[in-house]
């Protein structure tokens, strides 16, 4: 079955990086597009960016750009975010998620989280 | 960037109910590339709608998309006790955004 599982969270002091993992199994994970989505406690959706099906294309939301970096390695069928420079209102839980590799899709599948709480 | 407006913030509703959710556009959505997604406490979203009116795999058909450009709709037809959740909105026609969210609570 089609599985994601996001690692890496954990607290974190401003102004500090972080590294979040994504494994993906029960698919073929070099066919499709990955996408990194957070959501501050409470609070609704947020976009951060996606990679193409062979990593050649990346792109961020707008209001992230700079901090964010997006990367995958599909011999590991893993997807990664490194965040730069946190801060208090990164502080979310981030999802990795899925969409077709060939066309523009919705995101079909989503992990369960990781939580990313950034505090002194 | 597009920005997605949805409304209402808020329905109290009863099971059995009609829910009619909106979700308006900034500037027209390429392709109707509009999604909707339910989120329930603690759960990671999950697909209902793409492509503005196709129903995502298992999902019943009491959950309808309807619209285009601009205006897009979800419709629950008669409220089922699990579907008292928060609904998003995505457009993926120009990289992706989603809308705050609406949240479909019991009355």
């Amino acid at each position: 079955q089609v599985q994601l599982v996001e690692s890496g969270g954990g607290v974190v002091q401003p102004g500090r990086s972080l590294s979040l993992s994504c494994a993906a199994s029960g698919f073929t994970f070099s066919s499709y597009s990955m996408h990194w989505v957070r959501q501050a406690p409470g609070k609704g959706l947020e976009w951060v960016a996606v990679i193409s099906y062979e990593g050649s294309n990346k792109y961020y939301a707008e209001s992230l750009k700079g901090r964010f970096t997006i990367s995958r390695d599909n011999s590991k069928n893993t997807l990664y975010l490194q965040v730069n420079t946190l801060r208090v209102d990164d502080t979310a839980v981030y999802y990795c998620a899925r969409s077709e590799g060939h066309r523009s899709g919705p995101c079909d599948f989503w992990g369960q989280g990781t939580l990313v709480t950034v505090s002194s | 960037e597009i920005v997605l407006t949805q409304s209402p913030g808020t329905l109290s509703l009863s099971p059995g109910d009609r829910a009619t959710l909106s979700c308006r556009a900034s500037q027209s959505v390429r392709s109707n590339y509009l999604a909707w997604y339910q989120q329930k406490p603690g759960q990671a979203p999950r697909l209902l709608i793409y492509d503005a009116s196709t129903r995502a795999t298992g999902i019943p058909d009491r959950f309808s998309g309807s619209g285009s450009g601009t205006d897009f709709t979800l419709t629950i037809s008669r409220l089922e006790p699990e579907d008292f959740a928060v609904y998003y909105c995505q457009q993926y026609g120009s990289l992706r955004t989603f809308g705050q969210g609406t949240k479909v609570e019991i009355e």
